[in-house]
């Protein structure tokens, strides 16, 4: 398996633009993160799906911020408008699910919001 | 509410020294506590993990000890290398929940 596939890995944009973020987790599992890293606050859990269905969004820092899981291949997340503050890096990862099991990271897409 | 909290920030050590990052949590729910490593432009992968029935897990030159009364673990790494300049995050989770929550990271770095 090729891991977890995220799309783009480097994204600029400006300020008000639309940014959709894409992932393809390891085929198989059952549970799909997506995660913000910042200096300031590390690594954020933003939300969590399992089989397809969010289940925690309260990590999801307000409405500009979206996401979606229409089948267990493929989650976008999607930010409108976006603002500068929103500059990270995005992490997907994927696990097998259920309790105390390890998270597959991908290699991140870096938005840069100017 | 930070319910990982891990420290230093960053560390600098000599080769061959042992840096020891420290992590400490509030919500007694938590039963399994990972360590992930991750280089630049890499996303984190799973180093190490442990559970709270032990008190030392070691898996090569990295060894996890855990003090669960004091709601406290740490990472030590034995006879660093140059290689092991890296960020460590601690984690924790509980059971019946997938989420995996993270401390804000460790940027170590070994000196040649």
């Amino acid at each position: 398996d090729a891991g977890v596939i995220q799309s783009p890995r480097h994204e600029v944009t400006e300020m008000g633009q639309e940014v959709t973020l894409r992932c393809k987790p390891i085929s198989g599992h059952n549970s799909l993160f997506w995660y913000r890293q910042t200096m300031m606050r590390g690594l954020e859990l933003l939300i969590y799906f399992n089989n397809n269905v969010p289940i925690d969004d309260s990590g999801m820092p307000e409405d500009r911020f979206s996401a979606k899981m229409p089948n267990a291949s493929f989650s976008t997340l999607k930010i409108q408008p976006s603002e500068p503050r929103d500059s990270a890096v995005y992490f997907c990862a994927s696990s097998t699910g259920g309790s105390n099991t390890e998270a597959f990271f991908g290699q991140g897409t870096r938005l840069t919001v100017v | 509410q930070q319910q990982v909290k891990q420290s230093p920030q960053s560390l600098i050590v000599q080769k061959g020294g042992i840096p020891i990052i420290n992590c400490a949590y509030e919500n007694t729910a938590f039963d399994y506590f990972p360590w992930y490593q991750q280089f630049p432009g890499k996303g984190p992968a799973l180093l190490i993990a442990i559970r709270p029935d032990v008190s030392e897990k070691k898996e090569g030159r990295f060894t996890i000890s855990f003090n669960k009364s004091a709601k406290q673990f740490s990472l030590h790494i034995m006879d660093s290398q140059p290689g092991d300049s890296a960020t460590y995050f601690c984690a924790a989770s509980k059971f019946g929940d997938d989420k995996i929550i993270f401390g804000k990271g460790t940027r170590l770095h070994i000196l040649p």
